[in-house]
Parts: structure tokens; C-alpha cells; sequence
């Protein structure tokens, strides 16, 4: 098992579509984190859960619903996406008392909004 | 509000030369500062960093610098390999929950 593995790889939905991504980390880290890249624009911290707790909100409309149920997972519950969503969606995890400040990163989930 | 700045979306060097990848930053408040790689169809890994107290940390090949009066950092790689060949984030932190990144810099190493 790879340390943080997303599902769906590639997702594909339309605008009145509900759809979930899943992140799960094995890494023993309480700190799991949602970030946006969208091309030729920096990563976009979405969300950051620390001990289950949400703890950043970068102002992302309400389409976007983030759910952590324990430590090991995340989830991003979309509904009612725009096509300016397309994106590419990381997880990431951490210690939540960094000492390097090293954030490990899913290989993403490409989501398309027809 | 962009506070981390890669102003250069790509960089071409040849193989055994030196790369250099540059990053600007606006907040004085940042206190450690990391250089992640990608892949294509892979997710960012972490490469390098320095805390705000040091100037220079060295890791192999790579090398990270950082100048506090200038609000800037650099990732120098020697020798270049073509295995180098990647996106490169710049991203700094001033707590542990509120890291910012860079648009990264597209390196070509060519054979």
C-alpha cells in the first residue's frame, strides 16, 4: 500500500451530479489536508482536518463538502459542480506537530465537470 | 492573493550542468520553506527545505538557499540528470496548518 492512495483516479460528472473522492493515508499522520491545482495556477490549500477536527476553510463555496470520519480518511463530497471545477485534486497528510513540515501527497483525482 | 512566486514556468539544462530554480515570497511571516518534485500522473513529494534561521541546506545534489532580506529562495541542482526532469513547487509555512504554494517551475534536463 502506497502512503496516500485517492479514489477515483479520474472522475467524470456532470453539473446536478453528486459524486464522492476518497483519500486514505497509512501513515500513522493526524493531519490530512484537500488541496486544488488547476494548470499553470499553485496548489490551492482547499481544506485541513487536524485529530479529526477541521481547521482551515479557504473560503470554498458550499459545493464542496469535506468529511473526515478518523484519522485515515478524508473524503470531498461534490454536488452541483461548475465546469470551472475541473481540476486536479490532491490529498495530503501530515504529523499534525510538524517537525519538517512535510505534507505527502496522494497522486490526485482528475475530476471533469461536463 | 498569490504569496508564494515562481516566476518562471519552465527551464531547460543540459545534462552534468547546473539548474536553478528560483521562488519569491511577499509574507515575512513564513518560517520554513520546502521544494517538492512531481511527476506526471504522480502526486508532489517532498524534496528539500530550510528553516527561516539558516541561509543554506545542503541534501546531495540539491541545494536550497535562502535570502530573508529579498524574500527569496533557490533550488540548485548539480549535476543535472535527466531523472531530474520534473515540476518543481516551491512552498512555504508559517504555521503547521496554512502551507502556500508556487504555480512550479517545469524542468527539461536534456541528454
Amino acid at each position: 500500500e502506497t502512503g496516500v492512495t485517492q479514489t477515483p483516479r479520474h472522475l467524470v460528472m456532470g453539473m446536478t451530479n453528486k459524486k464522492s473522492l476518497k483519500c486514505e493515508q497509512h501513515l500513522g499522520h493526524n493531519a490530512m489536508y484537500w488541496y486544488k491545482q488547476s494548470a499553470k495556477k499553485p496548489l490551492e490549500l482547499m481544506f485541513v482536518y487536524s485529530l479529526e477536527e477541521r481547521v482551515e476553510n479557504n473560503s470554498v463555496p458550499s459545493r464542496f463538502s469535506p468529511e473526515c470520519p478518523n484519522s485515515s480518511h478524508l473524503f470531498l463530497h461534490l454536488h452541483t459542480l461548475q465546469p470551472e471545477d475541473s481540476a486536479l485534486y490532491l490529498c495530503a497528510s501530515s504529523h499534525a506537530q510538524w517537525g519538517t513540515g512535510e505534507l505527502f501527497f496522494g497522486e490526485g483525482s482528475r475530476l471533469t465537470v461536463l | 492573493d498569490q504569496q508564494v512566486k515562481q516566476n518562471s514556468p519552465s527551464l531547460s539544462v543540459q545534462e552534468g550542468r547546473i539548474s536553478i530554480l528560483n521562488c519569491d515570497y511577499t509574507n515575512s511571516m513564513f518560517d520554513y520553506f520546502l521544494w517538492y518534485k512531481k511527476y506526471p500522473a504522480e502526486g508532489p513529494t517532498f524534496l528539500i527545505s530550510i528553516s527561516s534561521i539558516k541561509d543554506k541546506n545542503e541534501d546531495g545534489r540539491f541545494t536550497v538557499f535562502l535570502n530573508k532580506s529579498a524574500k527569496h529562495l533557490s533550488l540548485h541542482i548539480v549535476p543535472s540528470q535527466p531523472g531530474d526532469s520534473a515540476v518543481y513547487f516551491c512552498a512555504a509555512t508559517r504555521n503547521n496548518n496554512d502551507m502556500r504554494f508556487g504555480a512550479g517551475t517545469r524542468l527539461t534536463v536534456k541528454p
